[in-house]
């Protein structure tokens, strides 16, 4: 089945540490998005790309990076994690020119 | 600019009673909205979509919606919940940039 996969579910890093998310999907849609979702709040768009084209939204800490080596695979990277970037980090797709988001089971992240 | 307002933030319903979430919109964009569900860690999931065809709309898990355009709303209801319905919901228009607008979501509880 077609699908969107992340890895690791759940990820554990220190304070500080860099740490790596990864996301790959065999759907061949054009855009991919990454999302923040804290406890009982609505996912937060940090980024997406648009093919190859990469979309900061305004609000993104320079923290948080992001790469597309290629369609089907997209990586966040949070440089210096901070205990504040504790949540749930979403990744999603969709077929350029339509708005339906496939989104991947998203992966824990725990600051310790 | 787009906004979408999910009118209750928590809803608690009987096990085999009617399940009503509520959500009004405002966008410029294509006539979609969405709904998604979203169960403890896990990713979105699409429940239903509306895109100008049919205004009731029926998705999985025997939900369905009803576009109301003179109203802005697009109500999402389920005649009879069922415990496996107890998660977070989360209505969604379309954004700019290939983007979507989430509401704050509801979160619904089922009791036995």
């Amino acid at each position: 089945d077609a699908m969107v996969i992340q890895n690791p579910r759940y990820q554990v890093t220190q304070f500080g540490k860099p740490v790596t998310l990864s996301c790959s999907q065999t759907l061949n849609h054009n855009v991919m998005y990454w999302y923040q979702q804290k406890s009982s709040q609505a996912p937060k768009l940090l980024f997406h790309y648009y093919d190859k084209d990469f979309n900061n939204e305004a609000d993104t800490p320079d923290n948080f990076q992001s790469r597309r080596p290629n369609t089907s695979f997209c990586f966040l990277d949070i440089r210096s994690p901070g205990l504040g970037d504790a949540a749930m980090y979403l990744c999603a797709t969709s077929r350029k020119g339509l708005y339906e988001q496939y989104f991947g089971p998203g992966t824990r992240l725990t600051v310790t | 600019a787009q906004s979408v307002t999910q009118l209750d933030s928590h809803v608690s319903v009987s096990e085999g009673t009617p399940v009503l979430l509520r959500c009004n919109y405002s966008s410029s964009y294509s006539p979609s909205l969405f709904w998604y569900v979203q169960h403890p860690n896990k990713g979105l999931q699409l429940l239903l979509k509306y895109t100008s065809a049919a205004t009731l709309v029926k998705g999985i898990n025997g939900f369905e919606a009803e576009f109301k355009k003179s109203e802005t709303s697009f109500h999402l209801t389920k005649p009879s919940a069922h415990m496996s319905d107890a998660a977070e919901y989360f209505c969604a228009a379309p954004a700019a940039g290939n983007k979507l607008t989430f509401g704050g979501g509801t979160r619904v509880l089922v009791k036995p």
